[in-house]
């Protein structure tokens, strides 16, 4: 079954700092990756996608993630994290063949502090 | 705004107790999906309807229920509740069926959640 792994529950930056939230899942065929966002009182809404092509993709708000087909891993970047980025972050996945449903990570809350 | 619409957005009742909670997806999303999100579990999902039918199953109990009607708006449905159904129960709606057909982002888009508190 498909599963999806992120390490870190909570982080906590200084403004300025950079930021890398690891993602990791386990599914032996063609996905869709996905990072979600959601802000404190409102909904998930997608930061960024990766189905095919260029491994490194950028999304809204200056992040970007990579996805490392070898290591089953598709971490979410950002060199420089703003006060306005506290939130909680979400990846997910769902399998390109058959019937899929999208899974999610546990979720990341990152803090950062002004 | 996603355009997905839920409600009530917050309900609080007594165990035992049966809610439903109502989801409108975006014009022209022929799926919903629901899941529960917990402090503990995260974010589960719990069921998909594609235009009217059950397409996908995870891990709902055999309290909860769900359907979508010929207008495509779904109700999840929580009977005998318990305080760990305590959570917030989020809907999301996408174009697509969910199998893997040409133009299928996988996208969802989520509405603002029904938080339920069972006391």
């Amino acid at each position: 079954a498909q599963s999806v792994s992120q390490h870190n529950h909570h982080v906590i930056l200084s403004e300025a700092a950079s930021l890398e939230l690891g993602c990791n899942y386990s599914y032996g065929g063609t996905v869709n990756l996905f990072w979600y966002v959601q802000y404190p009182g409102q909904h998930l809404q997608l930061l960024l996608k990766y189905f095919s092509g260029d491994p490194l993709v950028k999304g809204i708000k200056g992040f970007e993630a990579e996805f490392i087909k070898s290591k089953f891993s598709f971490n979410l970047r950002k060199p420089s994290v703003q006060w306005s980025d506290t939130a909680e972050y979400f990846c997910a996945v769902n399998a390109r063949t058959g019937g899929f449903k999208t899974i999610f990570g546990a979720g990341t809350r990152l803090f950062v502090k002004a | 705004d996603s355009g997905v619409t839920q409600t009530p957005k917050h309900l609080i009742t007594a165990t035992g107790q049966r809610v439903t909670l109502r989801c409108s997806p975006r014009s022209g999303d022929l799926s919903v999906y629901w899941y529960q999100q917990s402090l503990d579990q995260g974010l589960q999902f719990l069921i998909q309807y594609y235009n009217g039918e059950e397409r996908a199953k995870g891990n709902i109990l055999e309290r909860f229920s769900a359907q979508q009607f010929p207008d495509l708006h779904s109700e999840l449905n929580l009977s005998s509740l318990e305080l760990g159904d305590s959570a917030l129960y989020f809907c999301a709606s996408s174009p697509w069926s969910g199998l893997a057909e040409g133009g299928n982002t996988g996208e969802l888009f989520f509405g603002e959640g029904s938080r339920l508190t069972v006391l």
